[in-house]
């Protein structure tokens, strides 16, 4: 398998602008997670979705934020407008509640840079 | 809230040594804990996961053990070697939140 996959893996936009961010998870896999990491607070989980419906959605900072799943191998996570304070590094991550008990898979991440 | 806290912030030590990171964290009705390591400019690798129930797990020179009471967890690595250099991570999940700790960079020095 080609692992959790996201695209892009670096982006770079105005402030006001929209973002979207793509992610597939590893085929099989029922749970996706959405995590911001910055340096100031560290890994955040900001949502995450089992069987495709969102189940805890807390973490998402604002209404600005915005995240789907429309089938089991893609999910999108938006930004809009983007501002400043939501340059990170956002990864994907997935796992299957099964023999291995929810260990998370990650992909590569997002670089986002908004100016 | 849960807070997951990992000291030291940074570690060095020379090749060949054994070394433990610790991670506690602040409310015991966990899930489940998961060490991670992720090196830079990458994702994330999971190493370890413990379920509440368990004590400790081992995979290969890694050893994570969990006391629940206490609010710890240690990773152990024996006979550290250069690739082992990265940032380790811990994670609890309690409920329906996972919650991470700000990692320890550990630099193993050839």
């Amino acid at each position: 398998d080609a692992g959790v996959i996201q695209s892009p893996r670096h982006e770079v936009t105005e402030m006001g602008q929209e973002v979207t961010l793509r992610c597939k998870p590893i085929s099989g896999h029922d749970y996706l997670f959405w995590y911001r990491q910055t340096m100031m607070r560290g890994l955040e989980l900001l949502i995450y979705f089992n069987n495709n419906v969102p189940i805890d959605d807390s973490g998402m900072p604002e209404d600005r934020f915005s995240a789907k799943m429309p089938n089991a191998s893609f999910s999108t996570l938006k930004i809009q407008p983007s501002e400043p304070r939501d340059s990170a590094v956002y990864f994907c991550a997935s796992s299957f509640r099964g023999t291995y008990q929810e260990t998370q898979y990650f992909g590569p991440g997002t670089r986002l840079l908004v100016l | 809230k849960q807070e997951v806290t990992q000291i030291p912030a940074a570690l060095s030590v020379p090749e060949g040594e054994n070394l433990v990171l610790n991670c506690s964290f602040t409310d015991s009705a966990i899930y489940n804990l998961q060490w991670f390591r992720q090196d830079p400019g990458k994702g994330l690798t999971s190493l370890l996961l413990i379920q509440s129930s368990q004590r400790e797990q081992t995979s290969g020179r890694l050893n994570a053990s969990l006391d629940k009471s206490s609010g710890r967890s240690t990773l152990y690595i024996a006979a550290s070697q250069p690739g082992d250099s990265a940032t380790y991570l811990c994670a609890v999940r309690g409920g329906n939140q996972f919650y991470f700790g700000t990692g320890t960079s550990l630099t193993v020095i050839p």
